[in-house]
């Protein structure tokens, strides 16, 4: 069945640092991709996401790239502040039932 | 006002228990769906209805069951709470077919002693 693999944390940065988290998937099909991020105390939003392969999905100086060759949607963003505090899930979509398969989660904090 | 609300928001219980949790959400959606989440697990879908009149397992639904009271009502049970459902609950809803991106509720967290 599809999965989604995504780097351990925690991740503990300082501000201004860059930020990656490495998410790799396994899909039948041609799934979308999503990178959701849980602040402190609230439920999931949408950061970004990308429906095919070699979209770009970007929001809030976060980016991530569907890489079909390599399977993998790794999110990224050059200089972190401390409001990015969170943890972040990679998730991908079946095309055909649209249900949500999430990642472990990586826990990123940001020190100032 | 939140689009998707859960209540309640925090909920201790003993063993044995019957529990609900409910889901209300004035998005218009169709699709509605349980997960919980674990460290280190991410979230594990449990249930999941596409209309009022279609309820589906997810992964993990041993153990729960759900009522679809209307388009905009979805609850969680544990008819006889034990230890190892203490964990954050979320509800989501989504558009329909080829809209899938979801939208979360700011979830229950449910401890059973």
């Amino acid at each position: 069945g599809d999965s989604v693999t995504q780097m351990e944390g925690p991740v503990t940065l300082s501000e201004e640092a860059f930020l990656t988290i490495n998410c790799t998937y396994t899909a039948t099909g041609y799934p979308s991709l999503f990178w959701y991020v849980q602040y402190p105390g609230e439920g999931l939003q949408l950061l970004l996401k990308a429906t095919k392969a070699d979209d770009k999905g970007s929001n809030k100086g976060f980016e991530a790239t569907y890489r079909k060759e390599t399977t993998s949607f790794h999110l990224e963003k050059g200089s972190v502040q401390v409001s990015d505090s969170a943890v972040y899930f990679c998730a991908l979509s079946d095309r055909n039932d649209y249900k949500l398969s999430f990642g472990a989660g990586t826990t990123v904090t940001v020190r100032a | 006002d939140a689009d998707v609300t859960q209540t309640p928001r925090n909920r201790i219980t003993k063993t044995g228990k019957r529990i609900m949790l409910e889901c209300s959400q004035t998005k218009g959606h169709d699709r509605m769906y349980w997960y919980r989440q674990d460290p280190g697990l991410g979230l594990r879908l449990i249930y999941y209805s596409f209309d009022v009149k279609d309820i589906n397992k997810g992964e993990i639904s041993d153990g729960y069951s759900v009522s679809r009271q209307a388009q905009a009502k979805f609850s969680l049970s544990l008819e006889s709470a034990i230890p190892n459902q203490t964990a954050l609950y979320f509800c989501a809803t989504s558009a329909g077919q080829g809209a899938n991106e979801q939208f979360f509720g700011p979830g229950t967290r449910l401890t059973v002693l």
